[in-house]
């Protein structure tokens, strides 16, 4: 069974940064581009960030660029998400999910990130 | 960015009776290789999201057949023929045509009457 499992969220003040982890298993983690969506508390879904097979393409929502970066290590079969700069609008459960156009299409069970002084 | 507006926002369905949620985007999302990137994700309440279909029509390993998308170009609709109580949640639109960014609906909130 495919899992994802996303990790690294927690309390941080505003200004300060967080690293966000998602482990993949039972997947060619490799094969696929790998995205980062978040959800503000009782909001929708917001695509942040995406990232291709071997790392050298990466696209983001003009929200985070320059503060957000998305990165991989498939010998690991992870996916990150550097965040430094934080705002409170960052609050939100971030989950990481699979290749969008592919046949197959997994999400993981979400981190929080909580942004407050 | 391509905008993507859903309609109704809200929408209370009896159980054994059909569902349909619309989905309108600002320009087409026929993309150059002929496919249209246009996918329907299920959220039930204190769950992740999970996508129930790809490219229009495509339903994901696992989806019941009762779920069942159409359209073209701009205009989309996800009908599900006999609602269980199952299917409460928030139905969200996604494209993957044009982008960066990927976009995201506003969400549709399906409950039972």
């Amino acid at each position: 069974e495919v899992q994802l499992v996303e990790s690294g969220g927690g309390l941080v003040q505003p200004g300060g940064s967080l690293r966000l982890s998602c482990a993949a298993s039972e997947f060619t983690f490799g094969r696929y581009w790998m995205n980062w969506v978040r959800q503000a508390p009782g909001k929708g879904l917001e695509w942040v960030a995406n990232i291709n097979q071997d790392g050298s393409e990466k696209y983001y929502v003009d929200s985070v660029k320059g503060r957000f970066t998305i990165s991989r290590d498939n010998a690991k079969n992870s996916l990150y998400l550097q965040m430094n700069s934080l705002r409170g609008e960052d609050t939100a459960v971030y989950y990481c999910a699979t290749q969008w156009a592919a046949a197959e299409h997994y999400w993981g069970q979400g981190t929080l990130v909580t942004v407050s002084s | 960015d391509v905008v993507m507006t859903q309609s109704p926002l809200s929408l209370s369905v009896t159980l054994g009776q059909p569902a349909s949620i619309s989905c309108r985007s600002s320009q087409s999302l026929v993309f150059s290789d002929g496919n249209t990137y246009l996918n329907w994700v299920q959220q039930r309440p204190g769950q992740s999201p999970r996508r129930l279909i790809y490219k229009v029509s495509n339903r994901d390993s696992g989806v019941p057949d009762r779920f069942s998308g159409s359209g073209s170009g701009t205009d989309f609709t996800l009908k599900i023929s006999r609602v269980e109580a199952e299917d409460v949640g928030v139905y969200y639109c996604m494209q993957n045509t044009h982008w960066p960014p990927l976009t995201f609906g506003q969400g549709t909130r399906l409950e039972i009457k």
